[in-house]
């Protein structure tokens, strides 16, 4: 069965600094997998997605994460923190063909001002 | 805005008693998923359904149900209801296709007292 690690629970990070969030997944077939970013009240919003290809996925709002299929993870990263990050982001790894995702428990950020 | 609707977006009843949640999907998206997201549970699949059909069924209790009309939107059939199911219910759709990101709604939020 396909499962996702998140490590972390809660990060901490100043405004400007870099962030890192792991991620870490098990999955007998290639991988589909995805970050979302969830902000207080709302649904959750797709980040980046990989499928094939290029290893490092370029997403929306200045994030990106590296697929590395010898480490089973799929980190995602931003240089530059900006307040308006500040949010829940959950790694999610997906069957294809229309199937379910299964979404790690996710890992809350905080920006310090 | 994802495109994806669902009401109520809040819900407060008691113990015992039968709740309805409901789900329009984007326009054109065939496959409905739910899943249900609590503090100690973290983001949990409930059922899927593609284009009417149940497709896949995940943790879902005995005493919840789902379908899909043909008009493709979904209902989430909640009885019995005990202080355990609150929860922040999420309604997702996705295309048939190998791309594989769901689209959520903003959920509903269900307090059962």
């Amino acid at each position: 069965a396909q499962s996702v690690t998140q490590p972390d629970i809660h990060i901490t990070v100043s405004e400007g600094a870099s962030l890192e969030l792991r991620c870490n997944y098990s999955y007998g077939a290639t991988p589909y997998l995805f970050w979302y970013v969830q902000s207080p009240g709302q649904g959750l919003q797709l980040l980046l997605k990989y499928f094939s290809g290029d290893t490092l996925v370029q997403g929306i709002k200045g994030f990106e994460a590296e697929f590395k299929r010898s480490q089973s993870s799929f980190n995602l990263r931003k240089p530059s923190v900006h307040w308006s990050d500040a949010a829940e982001y959950f790694c999610a790894v997906g069957e294809g063909n229309a199937g379910k995702s299964t979404f790690g428990d996710g890992t809350t950020l905080t920006v310090k001002p | 805005d994802s495109g994806v609707t669902q009401t109520p977006k809040h819900l407060i009843t008691a113990t015992g008693q039968r709740v309805t949640l409901r789900c329009s999907p984007r326009s054109g998206d065939l496959s409905v998923y739910w899943y249900q997201q609590s503090l100690d549970q973290g983001l949990q699949f409930l059922i899927q359904y593609y284009n009417g059909e149940e497709r896949a069924k995940g943790n879902i209790l005995e005493r919840f149900s789902a379908q899909q009309f043909p008009d493709l939107h979904s209902e989430l059939n909640l009885s019995s209801l005990e202080l355990g199911d609150s929860a922040l219910y999420f309604c997702a759709s996705r295309r048939t296709s190998n791309t594989g990101e769901l689209f959520f709604g903003e959920g509903s939020r269900l307090t059962v007292l």
